[in-house]
């Protein structure tokens, strides 16, 4: 049964700094992974995806890269900004289990401080 | 092109009333997906749908919750009786297509609150 999961579970740092939160997973047998953001109240914005065939992905600010035989995946955010404040969550469809479920990590609680 | 719709926003019900979600997926896409997030705890998938199909349920309780995307409106995740260990955050999401390469689209979610 694949399990996801994220530390550290909060993380707090002054505005400007550079950061990476962690993602692990217990089974390498994935189609993807992905990076999702969620604000408080509201739903999940997808960020990253990145193909079990790829190492990295990046947009923006943000470069996520994953490393299947290890079963890990990190989320770089350069520079941070009081924006960036939210909750962040990495998720895979595993490939045994069916594409279309995703199991979540209970996520990563990002505070930038101005 | 509006994103996944969910209504309402906001439920309260009391004990042993019924609940009823609604999802609009996003224009064209044709499969649904719920998932529940408990307090203080990740998503967890339920229920995959498309147009008249339940694909996958299996993260679904055996009782008193159910699920349907008709051919026509929204779809539509119903408990029944609520307790109020179903107070929770519940997540439609859509996708264009099934596969691994699609990713889905979240709405908003309903905040459940039963008293």
């Amino acid at each position: 049964k694949q399990e996801v999961t994220q530390i550290p579970a909060a993380l707090s740092v002054p505005e400007g700094e550079n950061l990476v939160l962690n993602c692990s997973f217990t089974d390498s047998a994935i189609y993807n992974l992905q990076w999702f953001r969620q604000d408080p109240g509201k739903g999940l914005t997808s960020l990253l995806l990145i193909q079990s065939s790829q190492r990295e992905q990046t947009s923006g600010r943000l470069n996520a890269s994953l490393d299947k035989s290890s079963g890990r995946s990190t989320l770089y955010i350069a520079a941070s900004q009081p924006g960036d404040s939210a909750t962040y969550l990495c998720a895979v469809p595993p490939l045994i289990q069916g594409a279309q479920k995703l199991v979540f990590g209970q996520g990563t609680r990002l505070t930038i401080n101005p | 092109n509006a994103g996944v719709m969910q209504n309402p926003r906001h439920l309260v019900r009391r004990r042993g009333q019924e609940a009823r979600l609604r999802c609009s997926p996003m224009k064209g896409h044709s499969h649904v997906y719920w998932y529940r997030q408990l307090p203080e705890e990740g998503l967890k998938f339920m229920v995959y749908l498309q147009k008249e199909n339940i694909i996958d349920e299996s993260g679904m309780p055996k009782e008193r919750f159910s699920a349907e995307f008709p051919k026509e409106g929204p779809s539509i995740l119903r408990i029944q009786q609520v307790v109020r260990g179903d107070s929770a955050a519940y997540f439609c999401a859509s996708s264009p297509y099934s596969g691994w390469q699609e990713t889905q689209y979240f709405g908003p979610g309903t905040r459940l609150l039963v008293l």
